[in-house]
């Protein structure tokens, strides 16, 4: 099965950026990195996903290794809001499976 | 708009009765999913159904089945609640088997075996 490695937390003071690291040394060439985040009593919530480029949208960044086996998740200006729970997701045959996340904190 | 909702938010069972948790979705997705999330822990997939075709995981317990009688409806049925199946259960959709958009989760119901 397709492992992804994350810390278990995380803490950034607000407005600042963050970069919430994953390792994934066991995906395979067609292996695409997603990133979704949990606030609490929430589902999860997309966030970004990727195959070998560096990718942004509205919400984050995120940056793939050259090699693949590790991504960051970059949000530019934290905010309370961001305070969540952000799982690195490979797709293993046509499923999800989720590592164990890393919870950040906001500190205002 | 269009998304994924699950009923009931919370619900409270007894132990040993059974018990039935629902999802609906106006995506129109091929595919839908039901995890189960105890507190502090990760998602964890039972099942999902790519269309009528129902492929459960090999560790899912015989005490957890589903049905999804149309495109857009899936239910999660739990024959013997015991103690240990208290937890978020989670209903997720996906266009189709590639999930290249991703998935899409619903709001979750909490299930609480008393």
């Amino acid at each position: 099965d397709a492992k992804t490695t994350q810390p278990n937390s995380m803490e950034s003071n607000e407005e600042e950026p963050v970069h919430l690291p994953c390792n994934h040394s066991t995906i395979s060439g067609t292996d695409y990195i997603h990133w979704y985040r949990q606030l609490p009593s929430q589902g999860p919530e997309y966030v970004i996903h990727g195959l070998t480029s560096n990718v942004n949208n509205r919400m984050a960044s995120l940056a793939i290794a050259e090699d693949r086996k590790s991504s960051t998740l970059i949000l530019h200006r934290a905010t309370l809001r961001d305070a969540a729970v952000y799982y690195c997701i490979l797709r293993a045959g046509n499923q999800f499976y989720f590592g164990t996340g890393t919870s950040l904190t906001v500190i205002p | 708009d269009a998304m994924v909702i699950q009923n009931p938010r919370y619900q409270v069972t007894q132990f040993g009765k059974p018990v039935t948790l629902s999802c609906s979705q106006t995506l129109n997705h091929n595919v839908m999913y039901w995890y189960q999330q105890k507190s502090s822990q990760a998602p964890k997939l039972l099942f999902h159904y790519y269309d009528k075709d129902f492929n459960n995981e090999a560790d899912t317990p015989d005490n957890f089945q589903s049905r999804r009688p149309n495109t857009s409806f899936c239910f999660l049925d739990i024959r013997s609640p015991g103690l240990g199946d208290a937890a978020m259960y989670l209903c997720a959709t996906s266009r189709d088997q590639r999930a290249l958009d991703g998935y899409t989760f619903g709001s979750g119901t909490r299930l609480t075996v008393v």
